[in-house]
């Protein structure tokens, strides 16, 4: 079982459709962070997260350190955020070093 | 924040060769990872490299195949050496910021025949 999972793998919406991509770990962390990977390869970090929600813009992320579990939220889908978007936690201890989820690839449509 | 610039941004290798690809970041970093993204897979871990000491490599990776320099704190090399078509990946760079933050370069896509 990978440390990081993520469902769905993939996901296929319709402009405008609220949209949320799950992310379940099972080692402590320090902190957690949701990734966007465009096709050219490069990626931006969007959020990192150690407690509670942060938002921005169309964005929200949640956490709970509890039930080792997160969401990204996408309001008000568009196409160009078509992308695939990749939770990765950093373990306790391990100093900055991050485990990635496999990613979830999500294509909007008009 | 930090800036991160990879070069090149792609490359096709012929089998054999060897590719070394150069990571720049705009602000003096103690810690510089190397993770390498193969098709349809997620991002693996391939070392840590701090300046001044030898990089740390992760279990699967070594440093013949994949020697790793860090001449200062704002530049490191990563080279894939003898390339064989599985070493066909993203390669990205990244470095860690104040509290947990990470920073990621636009990686180089690198394409062995």
């Amino acid at each position: 079982k990978n440390e990081v999972e993520q469902s769905p793998q993939n996901l296929t919406a319709q402009e405008g459709e609220f949209i949320t991509i799950n992310c379940s770990y099972s080692v402590g962390i320090s902190a957690l962070h949701w990734l966007q990977q465009h096709p050219g390869g490069g990626i931006v970090s969007l959020f990192m997260l150690s407690s509670g929600k942060k938002k921005h813009g169309r964005l929200i992320a949640t956490i709970n350190i509890q039930e080792k579990h997160s969401s990204l939220h996408i309001t008000a889908s568009h196409p160009r955020d078509s992308a695939v978007y990749i939770c990765a936690v950093q373990n306790t201890g391990t100093a900055s070093k991050l485990t990635f989820g496999t990613g979830t690839r999500l294509q909007v449509t008009l | 924040s930090a800036v991160i610039s990879q070069k090149p941004s792609r490359d096709i290798c012929q089998r054999g060769t060897s590719l070394t690809i150069q990571c720049q970041v705009d602000s003096q970093v103690t810690m510089m990872f190397w993770y390498r993204q193969q098709p349809g897979q997620s991002l693996t871990l391939i070392a840590t490299a701090n300046q001044g000491s030898e990089a740390t490599y992760e279990s699967g990776f070594v440093i013949d195949k994949f020697p790793i320099s860090r001449p200062n704190l704002t530049f490191s090399t990563l080279t894939v050496s003898n390339m064989s078509p599985e070493d066909s990946s993203i390669y990205l760079c990244s470095v860690g910021g104040s509290a947990y933050e990470q920073y990621f370069g636009p990686g180089t896509r690198l394409t062995v025949t």
